[in-house]
């Protein structure tokens, strides 16, 4: 009952550097989310997924690249990191109806420097 | 567009009173409605949910919400704080159209006083 798993926990990156979020989800829910929580900001969506092979932006998306080749997992790439970017990343999932709210990842605790 | 409005950002309550912490949303259509709770350092655990069944909606670590369309709120309440309950609180609200996108409140932080 693994749920919703994101590796790595914590990151630093510099400057211009560039990486991917891993996100995976055991459940067979149809949708995945990525939200970045910032103080006094509450969460806020980055980019989504309906199905494999379907994704759109969210709210805050520059800077930011997604795919979904599978049903499980929904990484985040960040295409060449800047300070803004230092936050805390969550990865969410739900069924297809989304009546029985998401299920979060433990998140990723990114500094960039 | 859907927005939800948490009242206060840091809520502090003694152990053993009641919590109340307040949400009032916004929806151009009946809404689907969430609390959230985060302990440090942890991701967001689904408190409780309204989907439109009982206005009155009972949750886990006996909380529970009461959706009221005429104030258009879902505050969330507990009788009695506990220690463990210190956490960040998350209202949220979705417009069960088509993706039914996830809109967050800015979190209210929840101290219980000793």
């Amino acid at each position: 009952n693994a749920g919703v798993t994101q590796t790595p926990k914590f990151q630093v990156l510099k400057t211009g550097q560039s990486m991917t979020l891993q996100c995976a989800q055991d459940m067979n829910h149809e949708y995945m989310s990525w939200y970045r929580q910032d103080p006094g900001m509450g969460l806020r969506l980055i980019h989504y997924s309906v199905g494999a092979g379907i994704t759109d932006q969210g709210e805050v998306p520059n800077g930011y690249n997604v795919s979904r080749s599978t049903t499980e997992d929904f990484p985040l790439r960040l295409l060449s990191a800047a300070p803004s970017q230092t936050s805390v990343y969550f990865c969410a999932s739900s069924t297809g109806t989304g009546t029985y709210g998401y299920t979060f990842g433990s998140g990723t605790r990114l500094t960039v420097v | 567009a859907q927005s939800v409005t948490q009242l206060g950002s840091h809520v502090s309550v003694s152990e053993g009173a009641l919590v109340l912490l307040r949400c009032n949303y916004s929806s151009s259509v009946p809404p689907y409605l969430f609390w959230y709770v985060q302990y440090p350092n942890q991701g967001l655990q689904l408190l409780l949910k309204y989907t439109s069944a009982a206005t009155l909606v009972k949750g886990i670590n006996g909380f529970e919400a009461e959706f009221k369309k005429s104030e258009t709120s879902f505050h969330l309440t507990k009788p009695s704080a506990h220690m463990s309950d210190a956490a960040e609180y998350f209202c949220a609200v979705s417009d069960r159209k088509g993706y039914q996108k996830v809109t967050f409140g800015i979190g209210t932080k929840l101290q219980v006083i000793p």
